[in-house]
């Protein structure tokens, strides 16, 4: 069974331009997240989908970030402008159940 | 509502056991273990939910008292393949008494197994 899929796995930008990641979920899984974890600390919820509608968006920046999943399957992360403070690793996990499954992650720096 | 892991960090040598702790000040629906590894995705370990249950495979296991709003995970005689950040997610009980689905997750206790 494939895990869940991320790209780019780095990127490397200039504050206030724009940057969309993209995650594919383990095939099945109606439940998509994506976290954002700085170095050093636990992932961090931006949002969680159940199949294509957000359930929990309360820890998204809504002026700059936004996401969608428009056939509930995979999803793309867009941050627009991003802030030097963006620089980060975008994670983005999927469930069937109650356990999460993980991908590599996106390693964001902003210049 | 971050949950708190105890200790930090530790260091062992191969053969050698650990407990690591994880504490909410709020009740609990689940606790979610996850090892990563430096530069990696975290990899789930175990799931254990209410009901004071205790889980394990292989040498790791963990424990959570209902009770007392905490779990531990215990690794036994730990090889260096168990180097790495374990954090542990938490879920929260919804008004009808199971999950949001939502996990909060600890600042991680980093472990280095020695040889």
């Amino acid at each position: 069974e494939a895990g869940v899929v991320q790209s780019p796995r780095y990127k490397i930008i200039e504050k206030k331009q724009p940057v969309a990641f993209w995650c594919n979920p383990i095939s099945g899984h109606n439940t998509l997240y994506w976290y954002l974890q700085n170095l050093g600390q636990g992932p961090e919820l931006l949002i969680r989908y159940e199949n294509e509608e957000a359930v929990d968006d309360s820890q998204l920046p809504k002026d700059r970030f936004s996401a969608e999943r428009l056939k509930g399957v995979d999803s793309t992360l867009k941050i627009q402008p991003a802030e030097l403070g963006d620089s980060a690793v975008y994670l983005c996990a999927s469930s069937r159940t109650n356990e999460q499954f993980f991908g590599p992650g996106t390693r964001l720096t902003v210049l | 509502q971050q949950p708190v892991q105890s200790p930090q960090a530790v260091i062992l040598r191969e053969g050698e056991d650990a407990v690591i702790n994880c504490s909410s000040s709020k009740a609990l629906y689940s606790v979610h273990w996850y090892r990563q590894k430096h530069g990696e995705a975290p990899v789930f370990l175990m799931i254990l939910l209410k009901g004071g249950e205790q889980k394990g495979h292989d040498k790791i296991s963990a424990s959570f008292n209902e009770k007392k709003q905490q779990s531990s995970l215990y690794l036994t005689a730990s090889q260096l393949s168990y180097s790495g950040t374990y954090f542990c997610g938490t879920g929260f009980p919804n008004a009808g008494g199971t999950s949001y689905g939502k996990l909060t997750f600890g600042q991680g206790t980093i472990l280095t197994v020695h040889p």
